[in-house]
């Protein structure tokens, strides 16, 4: 069974551009999260999505969006990017977005904005 | 304060020594769960606890509830262990996972 698979894997982009980053969940599972890690620190929570419906929004400007498709894949879109939205991004995958589950994580987009 | 700080940020330890990872937080939970990264940016999910202790081969985590503390411990460290560890928990009040900014262990031969 094929893990989260995230792409691309690497991305540079020029400011001001858009990006669209993909992410195809744990066959079964349900929710997607999506994470930002700026180098050196920990993972800060981005969106969570369930059953297509948007369940979480962390602190990200509205220059950040997502949806969940029927197959339960996620796209993450941001647009006008910034320097500071140079990151590794990272897509999780869970059966539910309730307490009681696992979380399995992809490898992540690294996206660099130059 | 970050709501999850984890000890130490860095750790250099000698192949075969037993090493710990602290992490402490100070929001209400209903589980937290200890990460691996390596280089390259891949998570691993290594324990999710709501209590009590884990084990896995080399690896041991602990939480207590009631002084908001976890550990992980390697018993027996190999330079394969080299990563960062990552805390996380997931609060109460919410679905989300909020992390701390990891320790980076070096084993060295």
């Amino acid at each position: 069974d094929a893990g989260v698979t995230q792409s691309p894997t690497h991305l540079i982009k020029t400011r001001g551009q858009h990006v669209t980053l993909r992410c195809s969940p744990i066959s079964g599972h349900k929710s997607v999260s999506w994470y930002q890690q700026v180098l050196g620190q920990g993972p800060q929570f981005i969106f969570q999505y369930y059953e297509k419906e948007e369940r979480g929004r962390g602190n990200f400007p509205d220059r950040f969006s997502a949806r969940q498709f029927p197959n339960y894949s996620s796209e993450l879109n941001v647009n006008a990017l910034l320097l500071g939205d140079s990151a590794l991004y990272l897509c999780a995958s869970s059966l539910g977005p309730g307490q009681v589950y696992g979380y399995t994580f992809g490898s992540g987009t690294r996206l660099t904005v130059v | 304060k970050n709501e999850v700080e984890q000890s130490p940020q860095n750790l250099t330890a000698q192949e075969g020594e037993f090493i710990t990872i602290n992490c402490s937080y100070s929001v209400g939970i209903s589980a937290l769960h200890w990460l691996q990264q390596h280089p390259g940016g891949g998570i691993v999910s290594l324990f999710m606890l709501s209590s009590g202790k884990k084990k896995h081969g080399r690896l041991i985590a602990t939480i207590n509830i009631q002084e908001k503390h976890s550990s992980l411990h390697i018993t027996a460290s190999h330079p394969r262990d080299s990563a960062v560890y990552i805390c996380a928990v997931r609060e109460t009040s919410g679905s989300r996972l909020t992390f701390g900014e990891g320790t980076q262990l070096t084993v060295n031969p």
